[in-house]
C-alpha cells in the first residue's frame, strides 16, 4: 500500500514569495491534515479535512495560509506572503474514516524561507 | 500548561538496554494515543496505537496507557542502533467520526550505541 506522497521534498524561497505544497493521503483515507513542524518542536496542527470539509482550521494562520482538498483526495497548502518564521517541516498526514489505527505521515517538506 | 508534556532529553543508553519513554497529559477527553517514531529528515512514523487504557505490545514496543494519572509509556526492549531516532508521543480526543486533532509532546531524542 502506498504511503502518503508530498511534494516537493524541499524548498527555498524569499520573503513575501508565495509557495505551495501538494500532498496525495493514503487511499480510501477520508481524513487529511496539514501539520507544521518547527525544529526542536511536536507538529502542530493547521488544518484537517474531513473528504472535501475543513473540520479544524483553527490554528491556520488564515491571513496568510490557505489549504484546499476540492476532490476529496489530493490537497494543496499555500503561503502567500511567506514569513522567516515559516520556515519549517510542513507533513501531511492520513486517517481512514473513524480513525482506528491511527494517522499515517510523509515525508514532509522542508520550507527556508530567506 | 501544555496539553502534552514530554521530557526532550536527550537520552543516550547502551544496546541492548531496556528504554523506557513516557509523556503526561492533561486533557481528560484523550482516548486515542499515539508513538511515533522520527528519524533526522523524514516525517513521523506511526509504532503503536492504543485506544483507551491497557497495554499493547508489538514486537520489541509495549505501549501503556493509564489514565487515572494521564501518562502513557513505551517501552523498548533489546534496543538496537537502529532505534536512535526522536519518539513523539501523540493523542487526540477524537472528533465525530474522525481522529480530530492530534496534539503532540515535543519528542524525546534518543541514542542507542553500539
Amino acid at each position: 500500500e502506498a504511503g502518503v506522497a508530498q511534494s516537493p521534498r524541499y524548498k527555498i524561497i524569499e520573503k513575501r514569495q508565495s509557495v505551495a505544497f501538494w500532498c496525495n493521503p493514503i487511499s480510501g483515507h477520508a481524513t487529511l491534515y496539514w501539520y507544521q513542524q518547527i525544529l526542536g518542536q511536536g507538529p502542530k496542527l493547521l488544518i484537517q479535512f474531513q473528504n472535501n470539509g475543513v473540520v479544524d482550521d483553527s490554528q491556520l494562520p488564515k491571513d496568510r495560509f490557505s489549504a484546499e482538498r476540492l476532490k476529496g483526495v489530493d490537497s494543496t497548502l499555500k503561503i502567500q506572503p511567506a514569513k522567516l518564521e515559516d520556515s519549517a517541516v510542513y507533513l501531511c498526514a492520513s486517517s481512514p474514516n473513524g480513525g482506528a489505527g491511527g494517522a499515517f505521515f510523509g515525508q514532509g517538506t522542508r520550507l527556508t524561507v530567506v | 500548561q501544555k496539553e502534552v508534556e514530554q521530557d526532550p532529553g536527550p537520552l543516550s543508553v547502551p544496546e541492548g538496554a531496556i528504554v523506557s519513554l513516557n509523556c503526561t497529559y492533561s486533557n481528560s477527553a484523550f482516548q486515542y494515543f499515539m508513538w511515533y517514531r522520527q528519524y533526522s529528515r523524514k516525517g513521523p512514523e506511526l509504532l503503536m496505537y492504543t485506544y483507551s487504557s491497557g497495554n499493547k505490545e508489538d514486537g520489541r514496543f509495549t505501549a501503556q496507557v493509564d489514565k487515572s494519572s494521564k501518562y502513557i509509556s513505551l517501552f523498548i526492549r533489546d534496543s538496537q542502533p537502529s532505534d536512535s531516532a526522536t519518539y513523539l508521543c501523540a493523542m487526540s480526543d477524537g472528533r465525530g467520526s474522525t481522529l480530530g486533532r492530534l496534539y503532540f509532546g515535543r519528542g524525546t531524542q534518543l541514542t542507542v550505541w553500539p
